[in-house]
């Protein structure tokens, strides 16, 4: 695609739920992340893929968390028995490459989680 | 471990002014610097890339420099618009890692 795109753009849900939210990065890309952004902050690292795997979780808060890209192409974020505190905007970047020849970094237009 | 701070965090001016933004870091082994735009409600939109070869980059009404050494960049804008009206990251990629760290950004309002 264009660019790239993350769905659900809005889920609200219950506490206790499991969410699901997709990104779809760029094509060719190999590097791909997920942050979080909560209001007024800057957005902050969850995870960063390098084709398939994982390279970096250090930023996942807790084992709810889950994520996995296992094409090298689509990443799908997992979160487990939603909790209040996980309301945010979870934002998907992709890069042509990662690690240190990190080139332009581009954003989708997030994901607003909201649990009730 | 990367910290960014970046002042002042809002910044209101009536168009026109020139502006200057400021984004430090404390681990000075960056490959590169990234200043991004966010507009509200919306993603993140890369304005400038610096290399850290790089001392300036230029982009229409916008220039970043950036002092590696002293873990130093700095956003100018040129003749400021009500458009420009946005909340602006600076992100520097560390050889000591391989995650984006952001800086909670300037907020910036331009009024005409």
């Amino acid at each position: 695609g264009a660019g790239v795109s993350q769905t659900p753009s809005n889920k609200v849900t219950e506490k206790g739920k499991y969410v699901e939210l997709r990104c779809d990065p760029i094509s060719g890309h190999t590097a791909l992340y997920w942050y979080r952004q909560s209001l007024g902050q800057g957005p902050e690292f969850l995870i960063y893929f390098q084709g398939t795997g994982a390279a970096d979780d250090s930023g996942l808060p807790n084992d709810r968390f889950f994520a996995v890209r296992p094409e090298g192409s689509v990443s799908t974020l997992k979160i487990q028995r939603t909790e209040r505190g996980d309301s945010a905007v979870y934002l998907c970047a992709s890069s042509l490459r990662g690690g240190a020849a990190t080139g332009e970094l581009f954003f989708g237009e997030g994901s607003r989680l909201t649990v009730l | 471990k990367q910290e960014v701070t970046q002042i002042p965090a809002a910044l209101s001016v009536p168009e026109g002014e020139n502006l200057v933004l400021n984004c430090s870091f404390t681990d000075s082994a960056i490959y590169n610097l990234q200043w991004f735009r966010q507009d509200p409600g919306k993603g993140l939109t890369s304005l400038l890339l610096i290399q850290s070869s790089q001392r300036e980059q230029t982009s229409g009404r916008l220039n970043a420099s950036l002092d590696k050494s002293s873990g130093r960049s700095t956003l100018y804008i040129a003749a400021s618009q009500p458009g420009d009206s946005a909340t602006y990251l600076c992100a520097p990629g560390s050889y000591n890692t391989d995650k984006l760290i952001f800086g909670t950004g300037t907020r910036l309002q331009v009024f005409p």
